[in-house]
């Protein structure tokens, strides 16, 4: 079946940590890969993309992402987070030419200032 | 500029009571969907449709329709409401290449079904 699967439910942390969020797909086939950051009341806003290439990928406001295919993964990372991080964060699957996406369940991230 | 737009925003309704979600693009983009955002579910795909006059299923199509008779617009239809059906709806539309896609969302309609 095809899935996907946020580790996290809700992350808190300071000013300045290092950020890893995680993402596992079961999809089959060739697969694009997105990350979605949706801030309090506002709809979703695309971070970051992967369809082909290079499997590490850099985003808006600092973000990236590595596909390892292998593991099936799409994490998302941020060297050094910021309060206005704070924010839910999606990760989606599509297949290549197919129509249908999926979501994962979202993570929250709270940054103390 | 280019945008998704979606009427109503807010919307309190009783069973029953059909009601028309409205959904329109101005980037001539191909590609509409539709999905519900429920607490600790994420989002998930209602219908989509690829172009005019073409639609599917998404994962969760139970108690709705659609219509897709323009390019701009995908409307999204509850013929008899429930209260399970209270969520978060997003319109998105896409532009899609053979290498890549980008899906734009609107801004959201909050539905309460008493």
């Amino acid at each position: 079946a095809q899935s996907v699967s946020q580790h996290n439910h809700h992350v808190i942390l300071s000013e300045a940590a290092s950020l890893e969020l995680g993402c596992n797909y079961s999809y089959g086939g060739t697969v694009n890969l997105f990350w979605y950051v949706q801030y309090p009341g506002q709809h979703l806003q695309l971070l970051l993309k992967y369809f082909s290439g290079d499997p590490l990928v850099k985003g808006i406001k600092g973000f990236e992402a590595e596909f390892i295919k292998s593991k099936f993964s799409f994490n998302l990372r941020k060297p050094s987070v910021q309060w206005s991080d704070t924010a839910e964060y999606f990760c989606a699957v599509n297949g290549a030419g197919g129509f249908k996406t999926i979501f994962g369940a979202g993570t929250r991230l709270f940054v103390k200032a | 500029e280019a945008q998704v737009t979606q009427n109503p925003r807010y919307l309190i309704t009783v069973t029953g009571k059909k009601l028309t979600v409205t959904c329109s693009q101005n980037m001539n983009h191909e590609y509409m969907s539709w999905y519900r955002q429920d607490p600790g579910l994420g989002l998930r795909q209602i219908y989509y449709s690829m172009n005019v006059e073409v639609t599917d299923k998404g994962d969760v199509p139970e108690g709705y329709k659609v219509s897709r008779k323009e390019k701009r617009n995908f409307p999204l239809i509850l013929e008899s409401p429930s209260p399970n059906q209270t969520s978060l709806y997003f319109c998105a539309s896409s532009l899609r290449t053979q290498v890549q896609e980008t899906q734009y969302f609107g801004p959201g309609t909050r539905l309460l079904v008493l």
